[in-house]
């Protein structure tokens, strides 16, 4: 299975800045996706993180709120954009091979 | 209609019975399932993946799938405290993207 490494693994922040999280993988791997988990909630997909081309967002989560990069096929990075108490949530990169496995999660709070 | 639904517990069992964990599906198309372990504060963990109708065996862990009624089941024996987490099925769509149940809580008394 696939070693993810995603960072960092919590943060504080204030509303209205934004915070960018990495997740770098041990393998090349083609499917990448951000999951969001609230508290007391079970994972949302966020989106796919496509490389060498725009992520595919799933409905309710946009592009200009959650922007992410894929450069290559062992990074991805997710951005929480102009953030709000709402925000505060775990975040979660996750890899597909023949099975899904996760990120350690970034535990964010927005105060 | 939620595309995977799980009941949200708790269920709660004795040490060393068997917990049984129950999931249905809507998208008839699905041919992947799998069973994660979610501790509070971890991220979710693989215990098992189940691809065909029947049963699937991995130590104290049975997977069982039944395309046609679109259920799939996780079966504990031997249940210890340690296995107390919440547990999450999870459906693989056509497209590789993987969606969740709810997640059931169990929990397992000394």
């Amino acid at each position: 299975s696939a070693v993810i490494s995603q960072k960092p693994s919590r943060d504080i922040c204030q509303r209205g800045t934004s915070l960018t999280i990495q997740c770098q993988v041990d393998s090349q791997v083609t499917m990448m996706f951000w999951y969001r988990q609230q508290p007391g909630q079970s994972l949302t997909l966020i989106a796919t993180a496509n490389q060498g081309s725009e992520a595919t967002y799933e409905s309710g989560f946009v592009i200009d709120k959650f922007p992410i990069s894929r450069p290559n096929l062992t990074f991805s990075t997710l951005t929480v954009s102009n953030m709000s108490p709402e925000d505060s949530s775990i975040y979660l990169c996750s890899v597909l091979q023949a099975e899904a496995f996760f990120g350690q999660g970034t535990r964010l709070t927005v105060v | 209609q939620k595309e995977v639904e799980q009941n949200s517990g708790p269920l709660s069992v004795p040490e060393g019975a068997i917990a049984s964990l129950n999931c249905t599906y809507s998208d008839r198309v699905s041919q992947s399932f799998f069973w994660y372990r979610q501790y509070s504060g971890k991220s979710p963990e693989l215990i098992m993946s189940i691809y065909s109708n029947g049963d699937k065996e991995d130590g104290r862990f049975t997977a069982q799938l039944n395309k046609a009624s679109q259920y799939v089941s996780l079966l504990i024996r031997d249940s210890q405290p340690s296995d107390s987490a919440t547990y999450l099925c999870a459906v693989k769509r056509a497209t590789d993207k993987l969606i969740f149940g709810t997640g059931t809580r169990l929990q397992v008394f000394p």
